[in-house]
């Protein structure tokens, strides 16, 4: 599917470093997500966007910076990440919140060194 | 929270065996969906069933919500159903949020 795609699909970074994970939807959804998959455990919910504006925060370190320019596009900035945070960062979307079946991107494998 | 178990954790199938995966929950839900993640990440879509019964070709899934729980079943399997199946439901009371259970991680061998 291409109804929700990420950049990058692999990243690798220093503790030190800022870098920025993309989502765009291309299915005019008006709800976007966060979610982080560590391994072997379930998808934990991040952030939650509602027309570009931030309806959920769920008790994220600041160094996970979400934004939300407009409806179509979600960004996801990173800076002095920990080694724990690798994980397989996932966005969905769905045309709004609540009750809604929500459509998943391929994801960003993270690596922190 | 809402408490979401899948079973069994993981299975092992010979190609063309049926095979039915359960989920349960602990709250009474108003979105409940079934997902495929192949081995690449990528998660798939396979239900959205927050009551009823739905079938797709050679899957199909029930979900009784008075009971809370649901059923996956997955017919003459193949190879390539192999991955970790997630179910994961939104409480009603919740908003947004979608809790996801830890998975079904099955096997088809040819």
């Amino acid at each position: 599917e291409t109804g929700v795609t990420q950049t990058p699909r692999h990243l690798v970074m220093g503790m030190t470093n800022k870098k920025s994970l993309k989502c765009e939807q291309h299915l005019g959804h008006n709800a976007m997500y966060w979610y982080k998959q560590s391994a072997k455990k379930p998808l934990e919910l991040m952030f939650v966007y509602s027309l570009e504006e931030r309806v959920e925060n769920n008790s994220v370190p600041s160094r996970f910076s979400p934004e939300c320019p407009n409806s179509s596009h979600l960004f996801l900035h990173l800076h002095t990440l920990q080694p724990e945070d690798s994980a397989l960062y996932l966005c969905a979307s769905s045309p709004a919140t609540r009750s809604y079946e929500q459509y998943f991107g391929p994801g960003t494998r993270l690596t922190v060194t | 929270g809402i408490q979401v178990e899948q079973s069994p954790p993981d299975l092992i199938l010979q190609e063309g065996a049926n095979s039915t995966l359960r989920c349960n929950f602990s709250d009474s839900v108003n979105n409940l969906q079934w997902f495929h993640q192949n081995p690449w990440g990528q998660l798939i879509n396979l239900f959205y069933i927050p009551s009823g019964t739905k079938q797709n070709g050679r899957l199909s899934a029930t979900t009784v919500a008075t009971e809370r729980y649901s059923l996956l079943y997955i017919s003459s399997s193949q190879t390539t159903d192999s991955g970790v199946y997630f179910c994961a439901v939104e409480r009603e009371t919740s908003g947004s949020r979608l809790t996801f259970g830890e998975g079904t991680q099955l096997t088809v061998n040819p």
